[in-house]
C-alpha cells in the first residue's frame, strides 16, 4: 500500500545528543513536510521541501536540520542546538506545491523524549 | 500572520448527540479551508475543505461551511458514533502558499455509548 513510513516510533535521547528521524514515501510526491506538534499547540512547520535538493524552513526550524536527497525521503536531524525537542514530530507529503489541493498526507509520527 | 483559533476541548458526548466544533481563523485575502482528523495512534486525514466563500464542505456526515464574514469554518455531525472520537483539527492555507498549511490547536473529542 501506498503510503509515509515514519522511525522509529519512539525515541529516547539524552540532553546534548543529536538524533535523526526517516521519513519515507512511496506516493511519487514531490513536496514533502516536517510538523512538530505540542499538547495544545496544534501543528508548526519546522521544514519543507518542494523538490529534490532544495528546502526551506519552516516557522521553527532553529535547532532542526534536514535533507533532501531522494524524491522518497526527508529526514529530519534534531540537534543539540533544539532547546525543548521532547515533542511528537509528524511527516508529511503532497503532491506539488504548485498543484495546490490542500491535501497533505501523514505518517504515524514520531515520539521523541529527551531524558 | 496567519493564524487559527480552535474551541478548547477535550469534548465529551453521548452516542447520537450534535457536535460543533468551533473553528475562527486570521489571514490575508482568501484563504482555503481545512478539517483534519487524528484517530488514537494514528496521523491526520483530511476529512474536509472549502476553497471560497460559502462553499460547504462535507464528508462522513461532518460538515463545514466557509463564512468569510465571520471568518470562521465551524465543524458540525448531526449523531455521532463511538468511531468519531479523535482530535479534530482546523487549518487554512492561503493559496499563494500552495500546501503550507496553518493548524489550529486541535480539539479532542471523546463519545461514550
Amino acid at each position: 500500500d501506498g503510503g509515509i513510513t515514519q522511525s522509529p516510533k519512539y525515541l529516547f535521547r539524552k540532553e546534548g545528543q543529536n538524533v535523526t528521524l526517516s521519513c519515507e514515501q512511496n506516493l511519487n510526491h514531490d513536496a514533502m513536510y516536517w510538523y512538530r506538534q505540542d499538547p495544545g499547540q496544534g501543528l508548526r512547520l519546522i521544514y519543507y521541501s518542494q523538490i529534490v535538493n532544495d528546502f526551506q524552513k519552516g516557522d521553527i526550524a532553529e535547532g532542526y536540520s534536514v535533507s533532501r536527497e531522494k524524491k522518497e525521503s526527508f529526514p529530519l536531524t534534531v540537534t543539540s542546538a533544539q532547546k525543548n525537542p521532547t515533542a511528537f514530530y509528524l511527516c508529511a507529503s503532497s503532491r506539488s506545491t504548485g498543484a495546490y489541493t490542500g491535501e497533505l498526507f501523514f505518517g504515524e509520527g514520531s515520539r521523541l523524549t529527551v531524558l | 500572520g496567519n493564524s487559527v483559533t480552535q474551541m478548547e476541548g477535550p469534548v465529551t458526548l453521548s452516542e447520537e448527540a450534535f457536535l460543533t466544533i468551533n473553528c475562527t481563523y486570521t489571514a490575508t485575502g482568501y484563504p482555503s479551508l481545512f478539517w483534519y482528523v487524528q484517530y488514537p495512534g494514528e496521523g491526520l486525514q483530511l476529512l474536509l475543505k472549502a476553497t471560497k466563500a460559502d462553499d460547504k464542505g462535507s464528508n462522513k456526515g461532518f460538515e463545514a461551511t466557509y463564512r468569510k464574514e465571520t471568518t470562521s469554518f465551524h465543524l458540525e455531525k448531526g449523531s455521532v458514533q463511538v468511531s468519531d472520537s479523535a482530535v479534530y483539527f482546523c487549518a487554512l492555507t492561503p493559496k499563494a502558499a500552495g500546501n503550507k498549511l496553518t493548524f489550529g490547536g486541535g480539539t479532542r473529542v471523546l463519545v461514550k455509548p
